[in-house]
């Protein structure tokens, strides 16, 4: 079984400009997760999704941040505009069941994003 | 909220000894608590979940688990380490209710040495 795709998996950017992510879940995976993992901390939740339905993103810094999930499969999470405190690995999870706090989750390789 | 606290930031072991990696939590309910690993430059693979029963969980690659409700504590430990476990161990917990988040301890650095 293919495991969560992500791209790009390196991304160096100027501030204040835009960036976008993209994610493939595990084919059938209904939840879909994008988390933020700043070096030397755990992975943060950004947003979660059910399908192609919102929900949890609470943590989402909605000023700058967008994400995404048309037709339940695909998401792609956007920064616009980065800030220097962006910098970190973004990390796509899913999982198979309805995302309830038994889900195990699947993790992609993440993108590791620079803003200078 | 819940929480988790991963008290040690590295834990060194001689290869071929036992190895602990500590975990602790806070949830208001009932916990589901996870362990999973990460290697450089990739994403975190699952190891192993305690949702209900038997306190002792095992899971891939030898690891096994103590759930201990009392201290609230669930330890990693494995009997005999490897050089390749060598590796970035996060623990995490979520709780029964409803779409409930899965929240993450801050990392413990793992290094076997031949």
């Amino acid at each position: 079984e293919a495991g969560v795709a992500q791209s790009p998996r390196y991304k160096i950017i100027e501030k204040r400009q835009s960036v976008a992510f993209w994610c493939n879940p595990i084919s059938g995976h209904a939840t879909l997760y994008w988390y933020q993992q700043i070096l030397g901390q755990g992975p943060k939740l950004l947003i979660q999704f059910q399908n192609n339905g919102v929900v949890d993103d609470s943590q989402l810094p909605k000023d700058r941040f967008s994400a995404e999930r048309l037709k339940g499969v695909d998401s792609t999470l956007k920064i616009q505009p980065a800030k220097l405190e962006d910098s970190a690995v973004y990390l796509c999870a899913s999982s198979s069941l309805a995302g309830e706090g038994t889900d195990t989750q699947y993790f992609g390789p993440g993108t590791r994003l620079t803003v200078l | 909220a819940q929480s988790v606290a991963q008290p040690e930031d590295q834990v060194n072991v001689a290869e071929g000894n036992p190895l602990t990696v500590k975990c602790t939590y806070s949830v208001s309910g009932n916990p589901y608590l996870f362990w999973y690993v990460q290697y450089p430059n990739r994403g975190l693979q699952f190891l192993l979940k305690y949702i209900t029963g038997d306190n002792l969980v095992k899971g891939s690659y030898g690891f096994e688990a103590e759930f201990n409700k009392s201290q609230t504590s669930f330890h990693l430990k494995k009997p005999s380490a490897l050089v390749s476990d060598s590796a970035l161990y996060f623990c995490a917990v979520s709780q029964d209710s409803g779409y409930s988040t899965l929240t993450f301890g801050k990392g413990t650095m793992l290094l076997v040495s031949p």
